[in-house]
């Protein structure tokens, strides 16, 4: 199985301020022969179902706001947001569906400084 | 707008079994697998299986391979979990999600999630 390490596990992040969300797969996750990475970001708000963020590792699912990017190819990848607002808290999670099992990082916390 | 709903969960005695259900609505069905992801408390999210557009694919999590049977019925614009032989690591939020194709291969991401629907295995 593909194993997705996040970084870090937990995250304080002053509002209007850069917050980054690192994740690394076990294996590449870049599928040489349509050069995509099977890699999906998923933010989860307390109490609620996760929430698609990125697919393709930088496409972002419609209705994610501009401020949320997508990065990286083969192995490692970034989540970034660039004005962290005060509805941004939530765990992270990535994702890789490159091969089965489908398999999460273990999520990444990310709270107001 | 896409709608999933889960329900059926609830609390079981290990070895005993119990089915999940879930309806769609709000996306033409019978176009897009199904997901089924589970949460214990506290802990990461964990996929559990997936089944085609048709139902003629599904694949599953080792961890409950033999023991769980995906299912769907596209006439119904629905999709089902059948949990046999259930184990207390089988506690969880049991989501249910839409893919973002037919994902005939198994290769597919979640788009949408239901609000998940709470199986507690406890003697």
């Amino acid at each position: 199985d593909i194993v997705m390490t996040q970084s870090p596990d937990s995250l304080a992040v002053s509002l209007g301020e850069r917050a980054t969300v690192n994740c690394k797969s076990s294996q590449s996750v870049l599928n040489s022969s349509n050069n995509k990475n099977y890699l999906a970001w998923y933010q989860q708000t307390p109490g609620q179902p996760p929430k698609l963020l990125f697919y393709w590792a930088s496409t972002r699912h419609s209705g994610v706001p501009d401020r949320f990017r997508g990065s990286g190819s083969g192995a490692d990848f970034t989540l970034t947001i660039s004005s962290l607002q005060p509805e941004d808290v939530a765990v992270y999670y990535c994702q890789q569906y490159y091969s089965i099992p489908s398999t999460f990082g273990q999520g990444t916390r990310l709270e107001i400084k | 707008q896409v709608q999933v709903v889960e329900s059926g969960g609830g609390v079981v005695q290990p070895g005993r079994s119990l089915r999940l259900s879930c309806a769609a609505s709000g996306f033409t069905f019978s176009d897009y697998a199904m997901h089924w992801v589970r949460q214990a408390p506290g802990k990461r999210l964990e996929w559990v299986a997936v089944m085609s557009y048709d139902g003629t694919k599904e694949y599953y999590a080792d961890s409950v391979k033999g023991r769980f049977t995906i299912s769907r019925d596209n006439s119904k614009n629905m999709v089902y979990l059948q949990m046999n032989s259930l184990r207390a690591e089988d506690t969880a939020l049991y989501y249910c999600a839409k893919s973002n194709g037919y994902c005939t291969n198994g290769l597919c991401y979640a788009n949408y999630w239901g609000q998940g629907t709470l199986v507690t295995v406890s003697s």
